[in-house]
Protein backbone atom coordinates (compact mmCIF):
# COMPACT_ATOMS: atom_id res chain seq x y z
CA UNK A 1 0.00 0.00 0.00
CA UNK A 2 1.19 3.71 -1.13
CA UNK A 3 2.56 5.59 1.72
CA UNK A 4 4.28 9.18 2.80
CA UNK A 5 7.63 9.10 3.67
CA UNK A 6 9.49 11.45 5.47
CA UNK A 7 13.60 11.79 6.33
CA UNK A 8 15.18 12.27 8.46
CA UNK A 9 13.04 10.40 11.56
CA UNK A 10 15.10 12.58 14.21
CA UNK A 11 17.12 15.85 13.38
CA UNK A 12 18.93 17.33 16.14
CA UNK A 13 20.68 21.04 15.18
CA UNK A 14 21.38 24.26 17.10
CA UNK A 15 20.03 27.25 17.40
CA UNK A 16 20.33 29.27 14.43
CA UNK A 17 20.82 26.61 12.47
CA UNK A 18 18.83 25.79 8.82
CA UNK A 19 17.00 22.43 8.70
CA UNK A 20 15.78 20.96 5.29
CA UNK A 21 12.89 18.37 6.38
CA UNK A 22 11.95 16.14 3.34
CA UNK A 23 8.35 14.16 2.60
CA UNK A 24 7.71 11.77 -0.29
CA UNK A 25 4.09 12.37 -0.93
CA UNK A 26 2.09 9.19 -2.25
CA UNK A 27 2.77 8.95 -6.22
CA UNK A 28 -0.97 10.19 -7.17
CA UNK A 29 -1.69 12.94 -4.53
CA UNK A 30 -1.34 16.22 -5.53
CA UNK A 31 -1.83 18.32 -2.20
CA UNK A 32 0.83 18.25 0.24
CA UNK A 33 1.26 19.70 3.84
CA UNK A 34 2.98 20.07 6.63
CA UNK A 35 2.10 19.87 9.71
CA UNK A 36 3.75 20.47 13.19
CA UNK A 37 2.97 18.88 17.13
CA UNK A 38 4.61 20.41 19.86
CA UNK A 39 4.90 17.68 22.62
CA UNK A 40 2.25 17.59 24.57
CA UNK A 41 0.10 19.85 22.11
CA UNK A 42 -2.32 19.07 19.31
CA UNK A 43 -1.45 18.90 15.67
CA UNK A 44 -0.89 22.48 13.92
CA UNK A 45 -1.04 22.95 10.42
CA UNK A 46 1.13 24.46 8.72
CA UNK A 47 1.30 25.25 4.94
CA UNK A 48 -0.34 23.88 2.19
CA UNK A 49 0.57 23.54 -1.17
CA UNK A 50 -0.60 22.64 -4.68
CA UNK A 51 0.40 23.08 -8.09
CA UNK A 52 3.75 23.85 -6.97
CA UNK A 53 2.81 27.08 -5.11
CA UNK A 54 1.31 27.64 -1.83
CA UNK A 55 -2.46 27.43 -1.23
CA UNK A 56 -2.65 28.24 1.93
CA UNK A 57 -0.06 28.87 5.05
CA UNK A 58 -1.19 29.68 8.74
CA UNK A 59 0.09 32.18 11.39
CA UNK A 60 2.76 29.87 12.40
CA UNK A 61 4.58 29.54 8.63
CA UNK A 62 6.03 32.78 8.88
CA UNK A 63 9.45 34.36 7.19
CA UNK A 64 11.74 31.55 8.98
CA UNK A 65 9.46 28.70 6.54
CA UNK A 66 9.57 28.05 3.16
CA UNK A 67 8.52 25.12 1.39
CA UNK A 68 9.42 23.50 -1.82
CA UNK A 69 9.03 20.69 -4.34
CA UNK A 70 12.75 20.40 -6.00
CA UNK A 71 11.57 17.47 -8.45
CA UNK A 72 8.42 15.40 -9.23
CA UNK A 73 8.34 13.55 -5.98
CA UNK A 74 10.21 15.44 -3.34
CA UNK A 75 8.52 17.79 -1.03
CA UNK A 76 10.63 19.71 1.77
CA UNK A 77 10.10 22.22 4.51
CA UNK A 78 13.15 24.39 5.23
CA UNK A 79 13.68 26.51 8.36
CA UNK A 80 16.19 29.24 8.11
CA UNK A 81 17.28 29.96 11.70
CA UNK A 82 15.96 27.74 14.14
CA UNK A 83 14.69 28.89 17.07
CA UNK A 84 14.07 26.57 20.47
CA UNK A 85 10.43 26.59 20.72
CA UNK A 86 10.80 24.88 16.90
CA UNK A 87 11.52 21.66 18.60
CA UNK A 88 8.61 19.30 17.70
CA UNK A 89 7.31 16.29 15.37
CA UNK A 90 7.07 17.77 11.70
CA UNK A 91 4.33 15.62 9.27
CA UNK A 92 4.08 15.47 6.15
CA UNK A 93 0.63 15.06 4.45
CA UNK A 94 -1.10 14.35 0.90
CA UNK A 95 -4.44 13.96 -0.44
CA UNK A 96 -5.57 13.35 -3.81
CA UNK A 97 -7.91 16.34 -6.02
CA UNK A 98 -10.86 14.01 -5.67
CA UNK A 99 -10.94 13.20 -2.17
CA UNK A 100 -9.76 15.29 1.50
CA UNK A 101 -8.86 12.31 3.30
CA UNK A 102 -5.40 12.95 3.87
CA UNK A 103 -2.46 10.52 4.91
CA UNK A 104 -0.20 11.44 7.27
CA UNK A 105 4.05 10.69 7.12
CA UNK A 106 5.60 8.95 9.55
CA UNK A 107 6.80 12.27 11.14
CA UNK A 108 10.53 14.00 11.56
CA UNK A 109 11.34 14.80 15.43
CA UNK A 110 13.36 17.98 15.26
CA UNK A 111 15.04 18.88 18.83
CA UNK A 112 16.69 22.45 18.89
CA UNK A 113 19.40 23.04 21.28
CA UNK B 1 -11.29 31.51 15.71
CA UNK B 2 -12.08 28.20 14.90
CA UNK B 3 -12.03 25.62 17.57
CA UNK B 4 -12.28 21.92 17.71
CA UNK B 5 -13.22 20.60 21.40
CA UNK B 6 -12.54 17.41 22.58
CA UNK B 7 -12.57 15.70 26.01
CA UNK B 8 -9.36 14.98 26.97
CA UNK B 9 -9.73 11.75 29.05
CA UNK B 10 -8.63 9.55 29.90
CA UNK B 11 -11.44 7.09 28.66
CA UNK B 12 -11.06 4.01 30.07
CA UNK B 13 -13.46 1.12 29.05
CA UNK B 14 -13.45 -2.41 29.90
CA UNK B 15 -12.07 -5.06 26.43
CA UNK B 16 -15.58 -5.74 24.61
CA UNK B 17 -17.19 -2.46 25.70
CA UNK B 18 -18.65 0.18 23.52
CA UNK B 19 -16.38 3.29 23.59
CA UNK B 20 -17.88 6.51 22.94
CA UNK B 21 -15.69 9.37 21.49
CA UNK B 22 -17.44 12.90 20.92
CA UNK B 23 -15.78 16.09 19.21
CA UNK B 24 -17.62 19.51 18.85
CA UNK B 25 -16.66 22.19 16.35
CA UNK B 26 -17.09 26.21 15.98
CA UNK B 27 -16.95 26.61 12.05
CA UNK B 28 -20.60 25.90 10.66
CA UNK B 29 -18.33 26.07 7.31
CA UNK B 30 -16.65 23.02 7.96
CA UNK B 31 -17.59 20.17 5.03
CA UNK B 32 -15.88 17.00 5.96
CA UNK B 33 -14.68 15.47 9.81
CA UNK B 34 -11.80 12.96 10.45
CA UNK B 35 -10.93 10.80 13.29
CA UNK B 36 -7.48 9.95 13.30
CA UNK B 37 -5.93 7.27 15.83
CA UNK B 38 -2.69 8.56 16.79
CA UNK B 39 -0.41 6.10 19.07
CA UNK B 40 2.19 7.78 21.47
CA UNK B 41 5.36 9.28 18.96
CA UNK B 42 3.58 8.11 16.51
CA UNK B 43 1.35 9.79 13.51
CA UNK B 44 -1.54 10.20 12.68
CA UNK B 45 -3.34 7.26 11.26
CA UNK B 46 -6.60 8.13 9.45
CA UNK B 47 -9.26 5.36 10.28
CA UNK B 48 -12.72 7.50 9.57
CA UNK B 49 -14.20 10.07 7.31
CA UNK B 50 -17.55 11.29 7.30
CA UNK B 51 -18.95 14.07 4.87
CA UNK B 52 -23.29 13.71 5.08
CA UNK B 53 -25.10 13.70 8.03
CA UNK B 54 -26.15 10.49 10.21
CA UNK B 55 -23.72 7.30 10.77
CA UNK B 56 -21.21 5.72 8.91
CA UNK B 57 -20.46 2.28 9.92
CA UNK B 58 -16.77 0.84 9.08
CA UNK B 59 -16.24 -2.34 10.61
CA UNK B 60 -16.16 -2.29 14.14
CA UNK B 61 -15.34 1.73 13.87
CA UNK B 62 -19.09 3.93 13.70
CA UNK B 63 -18.87 7.52 12.94
CA UNK B 64 -21.80 9.58 13.53
CA UNK B 65 -22.10 13.55 12.38
CA UNK B 66 -24.85 16.14 13.44
CA UNK B 67 -23.98 19.33 11.33
CA UNK B 68 -26.67 21.59 13.38
CA UNK B 69 -25.80 20.47 16.48
CA UNK B 70 -21.95 21.29 15.01
CA UNK B 71 -21.24 17.35 16.75
CA UNK B 72 -19.39 14.26 15.52
CA UNK B 73 -18.44 11.41 17.22
CA UNK B 74 -17.11 8.24 17.10
CA UNK B 75 -17.85 4.71 18.46
CA UNK B 76 -15.37 1.92 18.49
CA UNK B 77 -17.44 -1.65 19.26
CA UNK B 78 -15.91 -4.56 20.80
CA UNK B 79 -12.89 -2.74 22.08
CA UNK B 80 -9.63 -4.12 22.09
CA UNK B 81 -6.49 -3.24 24.33
CA UNK B 82 -4.95 -2.62 20.89
CA UNK B 83 -7.64 0.62 20.23
CA UNK B 84 -5.65 1.96 23.51
CA UNK B 85 -4.13 5.41 21.90
CA UNK B 86 -5.37 9.14 21.45
CA UNK B 87 -7.69 9.88 19.18
CA UNK B 88 -7.72 13.25 17.71
CA UNK B 89 -11.38 15.01 16.05
CA UNK B 90 -10.12 17.34 12.85
CA UNK B 91 -12.79 18.87 10.07
CA UNK B 92 -11.89 21.03 7.54
CA UNK B 93 -12.86 23.26 4.81
CA UNK B 94 -9.30 22.63 3.87
CA UNK B 95 -6.32 22.30 6.01
CA UNK B 96 -7.03 20.01 9.03
CA UNK B 97 -8.15 21.81 12.07
CA UNK B 98 -7.33 19.02 14.80
CA UNK B 99 -9.15 18.92 18.48
CA UNK B 100 -6.39 17.96 20.97
CA UNK B 101 -7.69 14.26 21.95
CA UNK B 102 -8.87 12.17 23.81
CA UNK B 103 -6.73 9.07 25.16
CA UNK B 104 -8.66 5.97 25.40
CA UNK B 105 -7.66 3.34 27.34
CA UNK B 106 -9.05 -0.20 26.69
CA UNK B 107 -8.69 -2.44 29.85
CA UNK B 108 -8.34 -6.29 29.75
Amino acid sequence: EPEVTQTPSHQVTQMGQEVILRCVPISNHLYFYWYRQILGQKVEFLVSFYNNEISEKSEIFDDQFSVERPDGSNFTLKIRSTKLEDSAMYFCASNTRDSYEQYFGPGTRLTVT
Amino acid sequence: QKEVEQNSGPLSVPEGAIASLNCTYSDRGSQSFFWYRQYSGKSPELIMFIYSNGDKEDGRFTAQLNKASQYVSLLIRDSQPSDSATYLCAVTGYALNFGKGTSLLVTP
